[in-house]
């Protein structure tokens, strides 16, 4: 059973492009968290979702940020119009139904020049 | 908004020496996790806790609930348990977790 794999791992962009990330949860796993680690900063919650659905986005930012899990493929968190204060290693985990253990990816380390 | 604190927030030590980091929350919990992240690495989870004692080979992490504190505990430490001890709490379900800062450890030879 693979665990939980994320592409790319890293990522450049320059300001104003798009970047796309992406999230493929343990196999049976149907719940997924984003998580950004700022430089020098803890891990902070950004969006938990589960298939087709936004739980609970309370911390992505309001603008330019948005995830999604569908029926099929992995899950996206997608950042339009990057801005440097997007560089950043973003994580995602899965948990299974009913489960509280997340399992975590690799991360995808973002930088924005 | 549960807070949680790590200490101590850097620690080095020589090898073989026994590890104590400490993780008090602010409200209580479902769960506590413990996480590991190497230099440029990702993340491992070491234990989820809910009550009681877990041991791992050399790592053991308790909890105390009616204190909101949680230890994790390297006996006999080595070089490669160099890294960052994360400590994560949710607050029930399957919910996003809220995060200490890290306590980075070196351990020297």
């Amino acid at each position: 059973n693979a665990g939980v794999m994320q592409n790319p791992r890293h990522l450049v962009r320059r300001r104003g492009q798009e970047a796309r990330l992406r999230c493929s949860p343990m196999k049976g796993h149907s719940h997924v968290y984003w998580y950004r680690q700022l430089p020098e900063e803890g891990l902070k919650f950004m969006v938990y979702l589960q298939k087709e659905n936004i739980i609970d986005e309370s911390g992505m930012p309001k603008e330019r940020f948005s995830a999604e899990f569908p029926k099929e493929g992995p899950s996206i968190l997608r950042i339009q119009q990057v801005v440097r204060g997007d560089s950043a290693a973003y994580f995602c985990a899965s948990s299974p139904p009913g489960g509280v253990t997340q399992y975590f990816g690799p991360g995808t380390r973002l930088l924005v020049l | 908004k549960n807070e949680v604190e790590q200490s101590p927030q850097n620690l080095t030590a020589q090898e073989g020496e026994f590890i104590t980091i400490n993780c008090s929350y602010s409200v209580g919990i479902s769960a506590l996790h413990w996480l590991q992240q190497h230099p440029g690495g990702g993340i491992v989870s070491l234990f989820m806790l809910s009550s009681g004692k877990k041991k791992h080979g050399r790592l053991i992490a308790t909890i105390n609930i009616q204190e909101k504190h949680s230890s994790l505990h390297i006996t006999a430490s080595h070089p490669r348990d160099s890294a960052v001890y994360i400590c994560a709490v949710g607050g029930g379900g399957a919910d996003g977790l809220t995060f200490g800062k890290g306590t980075h450890l070196i351990i020297q030879p």
